[in-house]
């Protein structure tokens, strides 16, 4: 069974960088074709993809975000880690990691997700 | 402003079907990249619904379908139930962006 957990700051202040970090368990992020991305979610607001990260270390980022974005794995510990620079109050939101099966375009699972306020 | 556009509510009586619209462009859903739904109930995560533009997973009542046709997709709902006022998003590829996923905007389904 898949499962996907984010853990981090809940609350964050302005200009400062955020990180995230996605522990799943259930399938190997060494696997060939399999990939964990992040999504957030504003309070009341549509989902939001931000980045990608696939087997063979291959990454994508929301082009609206590129440059404050950074994906890594670690598949040694089944982790993937988040980073956003400059944080802004807009950028609050919940934040969810989710597991892109191979093959398939789409996202199987999702981790509960993190909800990350950004405020002085 | 969200790439795929969704109407942004729907409503329908139990029993009643409904269908919800994901209109996309030539670069994402008219260049052939597949529509995925997902299901959000209320301060829960999104659950796929759909895939690959019209499998349900494992679990997933058949009175959901979805379809694709040219730069739009659609999630029909038959037979409406209580439990299926949540939001539904559609989601696809887009080759304009070095190849990101895009959501759509998301709908708001009531069930009256």
């Amino acid at each position: 069974q898949i499962t996907l957990r984010e853990s981090g700051p809940t609350l964050v202040k302005p200009t400062q960088t955020l990180t995230l970090t996605c522990t799943f368990s259930g399938f190997s992020l060494s696997t060939s074709g399999m990939g964990v991305g992040w999504i957030r979610q504003p309070p009341g607001k549509a989902l939001d993809w931000l980045a990608l990260i696939y087997w063979d270390d291959d990454k994508r980022y929301s082009p609206s975000l590129r440059g404050r974005l950074t994906i890594t794995k670690d598949t040694s510990k089944n982790q993937v880690v988040l980073t956003m620079t400059n944080m802004d109050p807009v950028d609050t939101a919940t934040y969810h990691c989710a597991h892109r099966p191979a093959p398939g375009t789409f996202f199987d699972f999702w981790g509960q997700g993190i909800l990350v306020t950004v405020s002085s | 402003q969200s790439v795929l556009t969704q109407p942004p509510s729907v409503s329908g009586t139990p029993g009643q079907r409904v269908t919800i619209s994901c209109t996309g462009s030539s670069s994402n859903i008219g260049a052939g990249y597949d529509v995925h739904w997902y299901q959000q109930l209320p301060g829960t995560a999104p659950k796929l619904l759909i895939y690959v533009n019209n499998n349900r997973p494992s679990g997933v009542p058949d009175r959901f379908s979805g379809s694709k046709s040219g730069t739009s997709a659609s999630l029909a709902i038959t037979g409406l139930q209580a439990e299926d006022e949540a939001d539904y998003y559609c989601q696809s590829y887009d080759n304009s962006r070095s190849g990101c996923v895009v959501f759509g905007g998301g709908t708001k389904l009531t069930v009256l």
